[in-house]
C-alpha cells in the first residue's frame, strides 16, 4: 500500500515568510508525528496527534510553529515568520496505534530559509 | 535525562567484512527500541522493533539484539548497497515520541 507522503519535497523561502508543510499518513493509521532533522542535531520530536485527543505539542521549539490535523488524516505543519535556523528536513511519520507502535516515515520536506 | 548514544559515528567496511553497530541507552521505562535505515535525501526506513531484553530479529544480512542497556545491529557479509546511516530510537512508557541516537554512517566498499 501507499506509504506516508509529504509535500512539497523542497521549499525555499525568505526569512520572515510563512510556510506550510503537508503530510498524508498511511491509510488507517491513527497516530501522526512530526520530527525535524537538522545537520548535527539528529531527529527531534515536534508534535504528536492521536485520534481525537489533544495533540502533544511538547516538542515545538517556539510559538511560531503550529500544526493541525483535519479529519483524523492529513496534517499541516505551519512555520510563521521563518528564521534561518528553521532550515532543516521536516519528517512526518504515522503509526497504526499510539505511542510504542512502529512509526513509518515519509520522505521529508527540505526547507531552506534564506 | 533519557539518552541514546550510537557508536561508532562512522564505519568503513570492505564488502564481506562483518561488523556490529552499537546503540546504548539510559532511559526510564523502555517501551521499545527501533532500528531504521536512512539513505541520503530520504526518510528513515523501518528495520526492526525490539521490546524486551534477549529478543533478536533478523532480516537478510542484518540481525538486531537487545539487552537491558544496549542494542546491537550485526551486519553479516555486507554489500555496497548496505551503505546508509543506521538510526536507533527508543520509545518510552512516558511520552509519545521516539528519542533518536545520532546515527552510524556505514560505508561498504566493493
Amino acid at each position: 500500500g501507499a506509504g506516508v507522503s509529504q509535500s512539497p519535497s523542497n521549499k525555499v523561502t525568505e526569512k520572515g515568510k510563512d510556510v506550510e508543510l503537508r503530510c498524508d499518513p498511511i491509510s488507517g493509521h491513527t497516530a501522526l508525528y512530526w520530527y525535524r532533522q537538522s545537520l548535527g542535531q539528529g531527529l527531534e520530536f515536534l508534535i504528536y496527534f492521536q485520534g481525537n485527543s489533544a495533540p502533544d505539542k511538547s516538542g515545538l521549539p517556539s510559538d511560531r510553529f503550529s500544526a493541525e490535523r483535519t479529519g483524523g488524516s492529513v496534517s499541516t505543519l505551519t512555520i510563521q515568520r521563518t528564521q534561518q535556523e528553521d532550515s532543516a528536513v521536516y519528517l512526518c511519520a504515522s503509526s497504526l496505534g499510539g505511542a510504542g507502535e512502529t512509526q513509518y516515515f515519509g520522505p521529508g520536506t527540505r526547507l531552506l530559509v534564506l | 535525562e533519557d539518552q541514546v548514544t550510537q557508536s561508532p559515528e562512522a564505519l568503513r567496511l570492505q564488502e564481506g567484512e562483518s561488523s556490529s553497530l552499537n546503540c546504548s541507552y539510559t532511559v526510564s521505562g523502555l517501551r521499545g527500541l527501533f532500528w531504521y535505515r536512512q539513505d541520503p535525501g530520504k526518510g528513515p526506513e523501518f528495520l526492526f522493533t525490539l521490546y524486551s531484553a534477549g529478543e533478536e530479529k533478523e532480516k537478510e544480512r542484518l540481525k538486531a539484539t537487545l539487552t537491558k542497556k544496549e542494542s546491537f545491529l550485526h551486519i553479516t557479509a555486507p554489500k555496497p548497497e548496505d551503505s546508509a546511516t543506521y538510526l536507533c530510537a527508543v520509545g518510552l512508557n512516558a511520552g509519545n515520541m521516539l528519542t533518536f541516537g545520532g546515527g552510524t554512517r556505514l560505508m561498504v566498499k566493493p
